[in-house]
């Protein structure tokens, strides 16, 4: 299971763009990435995935660079309401043995008027 | 459509006592999953079922720990003779297919846990 490094908190202003990244030196071939938010007094919910290159959804982008070792969550604009944690999941199966998400303990995105 | 839904959303027990937490999948999903999650941590997998069958439950953490799911569809968590150490957000989770990295995992609100 490739282990996963991302900052413990951020801060930002209203209307920048939030780059999150997360480092996986030994992601493995077939191990995909994937990217919870989950608000205070909330359950995760799921932001994005992606294997390689570029993913982008209404939500958010996914960059992975050629190596796979890094990969990016930009969050373009952000407002008060994305003040969340943010968790970077890599794994083939979610890195669980029946499918179940492995996470870290998140980076913390305060968003400041 | 409705969501996962958890019941209760807050419960508090003195140590010694059993409580019971209620998981309402989304309707017709497949597999479902209890998380446990500590302050300022993420969740951690407690256990898996995939419809009736509780296929996983490696993570539970004691054998005070028993979650069921008899019909597919609604689950239970039981926590016998609480301890302090179980006070947490209790949380579910359900994918409409069988668990994997297609799926994506649908999360209810959770049930925060506070044993005295």
């Amino acid at each position: 299971l490739a282990k996963t490094t991302q900052p413990i908190s951020m801060d930002s202003y209203e209307g920048q763009e939030v780059n999150i990244t997360c480092s996986h030196n030994n992601i493995a071939t077939n191990d995909y990435i994937t990217w919870y938010q989950q608000f205070p007094s909330q359950g995760p919910r799921f932001i994005i995935q992606g294997y390689k290159t570029k993913v982008t959804n209404e939500v958010a982008s996914l960059f992975i660079p050629a190596d796979r070792k890094s990969s990016t969550l930009s969050l373009p604009r952000v407002s008060l309401s994305d003040t969340a944690v943010y968790y970077c999941l890599v794994g083939t199966n979610y890195g669980g043995s029946q499918g179940n998400l492995i996470f870290g303990k998140g980076t913390k995105l305060s968003v400041k008027p | 459509g409705a969501g996962v839904s958890q019941s209760p959303r807050y419960k508090v027990a003195k140590r010694g006592q059993d409580v019971a937490l209620r998981c309402d999948p989304i309707s017709g999903h497949v597999s479902l999953f209890w998380y446990q999650q500590a302050l300022g941590q993420g969740p951690e997998f407690l256990t898996y079922f995939q419809n009736e069958a509780q296929l996983d439950k490696s993570g539970l953490p004691s054998d005070r720990f028993f979650a069921e799911r008899p019909e597919g569809s609604v689950s239970t968590l039981k926590i016998q003779r609480t301890q302090q150490e179980d006070s947490a957000v209790y949380l579910c989770a359900s994918s409409f297919g069988l668990a994997g990295i297609q799926e994506t995992q649908y999360f209810g609100p959770g049930t925060r846990l506070l044993v005295l």
